[in-house]
């Protein structure tokens, strides 16, 4: 079976500071890890993924994560974060291995990111 | 492209009223999904369709059917609605994920429902 966990409910950061959103996982075999950013009322909006190869991630707007597999992280990551980041993000992982309907993502809980201005 | 569309945005059911939601997306994609999201449990995937003409079981499918008659267009029913059905569901639709790559899911904008 695979999980991700999104330990923090909430962040909450100040404008210009650097961003952190936690993501761990768990699958039997090699895995497939996504972000994704949802914004009030609006569908799940893709921002990078880690499919394979170099440990770190760059995406849309600015973000980047980087892949750890020796702590079965992929936490996501920005230098200095915008008012317009805040969102809820989510953490999704698929196994690498996996066949029939476990080919599916699994996503986390979400966490709800404030930028403060 | 418009990409994923979902129709309706909106809908306030009565238990025991049915209703379909209709998903639609213009990128040729093989792959559909119907998710459910609620507070603090991230989506939750009801069923999904690997082409025309095929369904499959997901996480959370009881109280579901769907029907993926057209490759474009991926239809969520709900025979007899109930209060817990009351959520927010998001549709997807993805190349084909098989192989050594993973593609990207691709989502509509979501239709809220409330179940009375």
């Amino acid at each position: 079976a695979q999980s991700v966990a999104q330990p923090e409910d909430q962040v909450n950061v100040a404008e210009g500071n650097p961003l952190t959103v936690k993501c761990t996982y768990s699958v039997s075999g090699n895995p497939y890890l996504f972000w994704y950013v949802q914004y009030p009322n609006r569908g799940l909006q893709f921002l990078l993924k880690y499919i394979t190869g170099d440990n770190l991630v760059k995406g849309s707007y600015g973000f980047e994560a980087e892949f750890n597999k020796s702590q079965t992280s992929f936490h996501l990551k920005k230098p200095s974060a915008l008012v317009s980041d805040s969102a809820l993000y989510f953490c999704a992982v698929r196994d690498m291995s996996s066949s029939g309907s476990a080919r599916q993502l699994t996503f986390g809980s979400g966490t709800q990111l404030t930028v403060l201005p | 492209n418009a990409g994923v569309t979902q129709t309706p945005k909106f809908r306030v059911l009565k238990t025991g009223q049915s209703m379909t939601l209709l998903c639609a997306q213009d990128m040729n994609h093989e792959y559909m999904y119907w998710y459910r999201q609620d507070p603090g449990m991230g989506l939750r995937l009801i069923h999904y369709s690997v082409g025309e003409g095929t369904t499959a079981k997901g996480e959370v499918p009881d109280g579901y059917n769907v029907s993926r008659l057209k490759k474009q267009n991926f239809l969520l029913g709900l025979e007899s609605a109930a209060p817990s059905q009351t959520s927010v569901y998001f549709c997807a639709s993805s190349p084909n994920p098989a192989g050594t790559s993973y593609n990207e899911q691709f989502f509509g904008p979501g239709t809220r429902l409330t179940v009375l």
